[in-house]
Order: structure tokens, then sequence, then C-alpha cells
């Protein structure tokens, strides 16, 4: 049963520290996206790659929050330096299909103080 | 631009009773649509999908009809249970193979035994 996993599931931070959250996308899965989830903003797309050329980061604060992925088998989202609202829950999913849907790992949930 | 409309929860219901979540959409051409279920704690799983007018996607006793004349996608279960207490969420891709999900603002729906 192919899973997208991530890594941490759970972080906690001061405010200031660097950040780095990874994502394993199902293999064969061609797009990547990463998402926040908060109570007060919901879920929001911040970024996502095909074929791992970024090809949309618009959802993403620019000066601090960075995306990669450096190979097939990994994606990166790297927050430098986090601030406290930047907690939330960040997922990442992947697909190969506009049909076929997308599939969520299990998020970190990351903790600023 | 592509939007979806959700039944605005929470919606409280009694095990074994009938549910409906209602969802609408404005999109372009012929959409995919779809159907996650999040559990608490947990990251978004694909419930069921639809790919073509009148195609229903069925899984877990929940079953929605794609309808292109009332552009609408509504999740319905004949007899719910605790264990389907959960947020749902409505969203679409668009036509021309980008992966893109468009999600409504979720429902929050508790089952009460």
């Amino acid at each position: 049963d192919a899973r997208v996993t991530q890594t941490p599931r759970d972080k906690v931070t001061e405010m200031g520290q660097e950040v780095t959250m990874r994502c394993q996308p199902i293999l064969g899965h061609n797009t990547v996206f990463w998402y926040r989830q908060t109570m007060m903003q919901g879920l929001e797309l911040l970024a996502y790659f095909r074929n791992r050329a970024p090809l949309d980061d618009s959802g993403m604060p620019k000066d601090r929050f960075s995306a990669e992925m450096p190979d097939a088998t990994l994606a990166t989202l790297k927050i430098q330096p986090s601030e406290p609202r930047d907690s939330a829950v960040y997922f990442c999913a992947s697909g190969s299909d506009s049909r076929a849907g997308q599939y969520f790992g299990p998020g970190t949930r990351l903790t600023v103080t | 631009g592509d939007s979806v409309t959700q039944m605005e929860g929470p919606v409280t219901l009694s095990e074994e009773a009938f549910l409906t979540i209602n969802c609408t959409y404005t999109a372009t051409g012929y959409p995919s649509l779809f159907w996650y279920v999040q559990y608490p704690g947990e990251g978004l799983q694909l419930l069921l999908k639809a790919t073509k007018a009148d195609d229903k996607g069925s899984n877990k006793g929940f079953e929605a009809t794609y309808r292109k004349e009332t552009t609408s996608f509504h999740l319905e279960k004949g007899s719910v249970q605790v264990s389907d207490s959960a947020v749902y969420f409505c969203a679409l891709t668009g036509e021309g193979g980008a992966q893109k999900l468009v999600f409504g603002q979720g429902t929050r729906l508790t089952i009460n035994p």
C-alpha cells in the first residue's frame, strides 16, 4: 500500500530557528504539493512541483520559505527564520494524473514558540 | 476561476441517520470531482472521485454523483456511524491535465451514538 511519508511528524522550535520538513512522494508520482493547514485559514496551497521543477510557489512567503526537490524521492520545505505565525500543520501530497487525485501524507505539526 | 462551495457546517447527526453534504462547483468544461475526508489528527484521505458527467463515485458506503446539469457533487451515506465523524472536503481539478486541486471550505461532521 503506497503512501506519502513525511518527517518529522511533530516539531517544536523557537522563533528564529531554521525548520526543514521532508516528504517522500509515492513512487511514480510526478507531481508534489505542499499545503499548510490552520484553524483560521484552512487549507492553503504553498507550492508544487512537476517532474521536480517548481510550477507555482505563489502561496509561499518568499522571504522565509523555500521548497525544493533534490531528487524524485525527496521534497523539502524550509523555513528560515521561523516565526510563531508559521505554527500550523504542513502537508505534502503527490499525484500523477489530474483525474486520479492527490494522495496526502500524515503532516508535520509545527509549533514555533 | 474555478471554485467549490460546500454546505456550511458543522453538521451533527445521530448514528444510523441519512447523510447529505452538498457541494456545487464552478468550472469550465469537465473538471474531475473528489471528496476527501480528514479524521482528527490525520492527513486528508481520498474518499471517492468521479471524472465525467453521470459518473458515481463510491467508497465505504459513501456515494456522490457527478451532475453536470446542476454542477453538483453531493456526498451521501444511507446510515452513518460514529466512526464517520470527520471533516469532509469537496474538491475539483480543472480540465487540461493540471493537477492543482481547488477545495471547498470543509464540512465538520459529528455523529452521536
